[in-house]
């Protein structure tokens, strides 16, 4: 079963705020990543890791920042929320076999007002 | 630029057709896999395709990795009002640890 939470669930805020949006997994997994999607939409890759003190740029340009000081902990930053950052993201790890599936944690369904 | 495609992008079909749903790239994926999605919910997996032409069934759903692995396709038989959902392939891109996903098919079966 796989152990990967995120927190919170849901968020609003107001425009202008910092946030972070939190996500764990306890399987030890190196490689982590994070997704935005909008409902029923394709998952955009927005930040990876690759194991502790590495952290890629995805394809989708994004205005947040990530760090990965430990191997189960993997948070995303926004230093100044926009209505624009309004979407759901989506946290997963993968362990370091070949070919190996990604595990997702529930999500964050964030709203900037 | 996509690097995985899938066709078609919207399905709505009745209880009981047959429906294929294809992933499609220009690179060669080393492996694919398949999940389902739900609303609120994380992608969970369906299978994994390995070697060029393989195939794969669970239970109604037949998949298939094309013999250049660029290519996949998801099959399912007389579909079932419970297969509603996002399908999605997935694969680590070439050379790097991007792990990225399909365009999504969204498949709703009417009872």
């Amino acid at each position: 079963e796989a152990d990967i939470y995120q927190t919170p669930r849901y968020l609003v805020i107001g425009t202008g705020k910092k946030i972070t949006l939190e996500c764990s997994q306890t399987m030890g997994h190196d490689k982590m990543y994070w997704y935005q999607q909008d409902p029923g939409m394709e998952l955009h890759l927005i930040h990876y890791s690759y194991g502790v003190n590495s952290t890629e740029k995805g394809d989708l340009s994004s205005e947040s920042t990530v760090s990965r000081i430990r191997t189960e902990h993997f948070p995303l930053t926004l230093e100044s929320a926009r209505p624009s950052h309004t979407s759901q993201y989506l946290c997963a790890s993968r362990g370091s076999r070949r070919n190996t599936e990604a595990f997702f944690g529930q999500g964050t369904r964030l709203t900037v007002v | 630029t996509q690097l995985l495609e899938q066709s078609p992008q919207f399905l709505s079909i009745q209880e009981g057709e047959n429906l294929t749903v294809y992933c499609n790239s220009s690179s060669v994926f080393s492996s694919l896999q398949w999940y389902r999605q739900e609303p609120g919910e994380g992608p969970v997996l369906l299978v994994t395709v390995v070697t060029g032409g393989e195939v794969k069934k669970l239970k109604r759903l037949t998949f298939q990795f094309g013999d250049a692995r660029k290519d996949s396709s998801l099959h399912i038989t007389a579909a079932q009002p419970g297969d509603t959902g996002l399908y999605l392939c997935a694969g680590d891109h070439s050379g790097t640890y991007k792990y990225i996903f399909g365009t999504g098919t969204r498949l709703k079966v009417l009872a």
